[in-house]
């Protein structure tokens, strides 16, 4: 299994400001996932990035608040945009392989 | 839409004892996978056990089993010997199509 890194780890950020969370892997993967878990609460999926195309947004999740770039098969970042002290939660990228899922370390936001 | 349901959002049980987490879904298919996966407080989401839904025998890991139950659509794990290193939140999941669907959790705590 590729290893999977997720960077920050953790992040205290002003209202109104942007914070852009990258995951790197280190061999190719074709898709990424992007998942908020928000206090106290399950995961929930925000998007799928494959790369060389747009992302899939799920309900709920638009591209002006969460824009994902997926430049190459071995990175993507994810923006969390103009924060609110609703957007304070666990962001967690992930990739897929047959067996099982591959999950970041995840990035603690907490925008005050 | 494919839904989990986790309706224990506590357990409790004592060191070398044996505990069951509870796991109830919802889907059409006929072909899925279904994990268990735990995060302690460093956020890292490991997989603990898997199940395809093609497969009748349950799975097992050492002291970790589940008891798959397809008509009824139910997947409970089982710990044995529970282990103060056991303490985390598990998540049950249901993946199709490479989305991946979440329970609301179920906090395990190990009293030794």
């Amino acid at each position: 299994s590729a290893v999977i890194s997720q960077k920050p780890s953790r992040d205290i950020c002003q209202r109104g400001t942007s914070l852009t969370i990258q995951c790197q892997v280190d061999s190719q993967v074709t898709m990424m996932f992007w998942y908020r878990q928000q206090p106290g609460q399950s995961l929930t999926l925000i998007a799928t990035a494959n790369q060389g195309s747009e992302a899939t947004y799920e309900s709920g999740f638009v591209i002006d608040k969460f824009p994902i770039s997926r430049p190459n098969l071995t990175f993507s970042t994810l923006t969390v945009s103009n924060m609110s002290p609703e957007d304070s939660s666990i962001y967690l990228c992930s990739y897929d392989s047959p067996a099982e899922a591959f999950f970041g370390q995840g990035t603690r936001l907490t925008v005050v | 839409a494919q839904t989990v349901t986790q309706s224990q959002p506590e357990m409790s049980v004592q060191e070398a004892e044996t505990v069951t987490l509870s796991c109830t879904y919802d889907t059409s298919e006929s072909d899925y996978y279904l994990f268990w996966y735990k995060q302690p407080p460093s956020r890292q989401m490991i997989l603990v056990i898997r199940q395809e839904a093609y497969k009748q025998q349950n799975a097992t890991e050492n002291r970790f089993s589940v008891n798959f139950q397809k008509a009824a659509k139910s997947f409970s794990l089982k710990i044995s010997d529970s282990q103060l290193g056991d303490a985390a939140m598990y998540f049950c999941a249901y993946r199709r199509a490479q989305k991946l669907v979440f329970g609301q959790g179920t906090r395990l705590t190990i009293n030794p």
